[in-house]
């Protein structure tokens, strides 16, 4: 079975720092794109990053270019999120999705999602 | 304030057809692919149409998808109660650096 699963959510202060993981299990991973999207509490959707199966390459939103950094271990079928100077506004869920059809953005497989949250 | 625009709400009756447009720019829908996903409440977006018109296995027919321009519409027919959820468009964007764009979400209601 394609599974996602995200962990490593969690609260932290303003200012901290907080990786998240996503452990890919059913289909060869180094063989696809991969991007995280998260959802703030009773809001839409917003794209964060996304990576390609090599991970030789690397895409970021706006909001969050130079505080956050996706890689992926394709020896350990893992994709992170490593989030740094957080805000509140990066309170949300976080979900990774798997890109397919040759397409980065076509995300056919999501996690469940962990939830972050900045707070003091 | 979302890139994409959407209408916040669209509803239905069983069996209608329902559209729900997305607007965006030359940078974004007029020059890259749409993607459609549906969100149910409590769950994670599943994708429902990708390249502005294709379906992923699994996904019924009703679904639709189309572009024209800088707008693109979703198409739903034979709606059914299950259908009620929230749906969002979604394109790359070549203003800036790049990034992919949401429209801001549309809650479908079946009556």
């Amino acid at each position: 079975e394609v599974q996602l699963v995200e962990s490593g959510g969690g609260l932290v202060q303003p200012g901290g720092s907080l990786r998240l993981s996503c452990a890919a299990s059913g289909f060869t991973f180094s063989s696809y794109a991969m991007s995280w999207v998260r959802q703030a509490p009773g809001k839409g959707l917003e794209w964060v990053s996304a990576i390609s199966g090599s991970g030789g390459s690397t895409y970021y939103a706006d909001s969050v270019k130079g505080r956050f950094t996706i890689s992926r271990d394709n020896s350990k079928n893992t994709l992170y999120l490593q989030m740094n100077s957080l805000r509140a506004e990066d309170t949300a869920v976080y979900y990774c999705a798997k890109g397919n059809y040759g397409d980065y953005f076509a995300w056919d497989v999501w996690g469940k999602g962990t939830t972050v949250t900045v707070s003091s | 304030q979302s890139v994409l625009t959407q209408p916040p709400s669209a509803s239905g009756t069983p069996g209608q057809r329902v559209t729900i447009s997305c607007s965006g720019s030359s940078s974004n829908i007029g020059s890259n692919y749409v993607y459609w996903y549906q969100q149910l409440p409590g769950t994670a977006p599943k994708l429902l149409i990708y390249r502005n018109n294709q379906r992923p296995s699994g996904v019924p027919d009703r679904f639709s998808g189309s572009k024209s321009g800088t707008s693109a519409s979703l198409a739903i027919s034979g709606l059914r109660s299950e259908d009620e959820a929230d749906y969002y468009c979604a394109a790359w964007d070549d203003s800036l650096s790049g990034q992919v764009v949401f429209g801001g979400g549309t809650k479908l209601t079946v009556l």
